[in-house]
């Protein structure tokens, strides 16, 4: 596709449940990043790729946060044991390289709602 | 650590008024600054960036300087379309890829 893809747009999981978000880049980009909008806030940085290796992963708020690309391409978020505190939009973004040097592109976010 | 305080909204506007938004960053050196906007619906685009002291970014009308002195990077437009409604991001990185963020302003153009 033409831009970053997300799935699912919108999940509702129970409290205590395993959720897997996904993410599909720009095709050909190097860096990938996850980040977690709360509701009126900013995005917060989560964790970073470049191509398949996992760079940074400093923002992942607990050790129930995991992230992977194992082909330098894809990426999935999981979130186990979900508790209410994670709800939030969830973004992916790619850029070809440095995010300085060339733009990020920022998918639509996946809505996580914990109940 | 590294941080980004943008103003406040929402800011209400006429079409065809005067736009400003504020933002101040801290940084431990000489970061690169973004512009960053979401349209209702949308996911975020790169509206403008500046990457070291006294650029100007320019982007559909919107403009924003590196101000190293006042560790700034206000947006101005000079006459705002109803189109320009969306929440408006100001955010930085430094020696990562990792983008910092602040809370972003809701601007809304009515005719």
């Amino acid at each position: 596709g033409a831009g970053v893809s997300q799935s699912p747009r919108y999940k509702v999981a129970k409290r205590g449940q395993d959720v897997a978000l996904r993410c599909d880049p720009i095709s050909g980009h190097v860096s990938l990043f996850w980040y977690q909008q709360a509701l009126g806030q900013g995005p917060e940085f989560l964790t970073y790729f470049q191509n398949e290796a996992q760079l940074d992963k400093s923002g992942l708020p607990s050790d129930r946060f995991f992230a992977e690309r194992p082909e330098g391409s894809v990426s999935t978020l999981k979130i186990q044991r979900t508790q209410q505190e994670d709800s939030a939009v969830y973004l992916c973004a790619s850029s070809l390289y440095r995010v300085s040097n060339t733009e990020a592109f920022f998918g639509q976010g996946t809505r996580l709602t914990v109940v | 650590g590294n941080s980004v305080t943008q103003m406040e909204g929402p800011v209400t506007l006429s079409e065809e008024a005067f736009l400003t938004i504020n933002c101040t960053y801290t940084a431990t050196g000489y970061p690169s600054l973004f512009w960053y906007v979401q349209y209702p619906g949308e996911g975020l685009q790169l509206l403008l960036k500046a990457t070291k002291a006294d650029d100007k970014g320019s982007n559909k009308g919107f403009e924003a300087t590196y101000r190293k002195e006042t560790t700034s990077f206000h947006l101005e437009k000079g006459s705002v379309q109803v189109s320009d409604s969306a929440v408006y991001f100001c955010a930085l990185s430094y020696n990562t890829d990792k983008l910092i963020f602040g809370t972003g302003t809701r601007l809304q153009v009515f005719p």
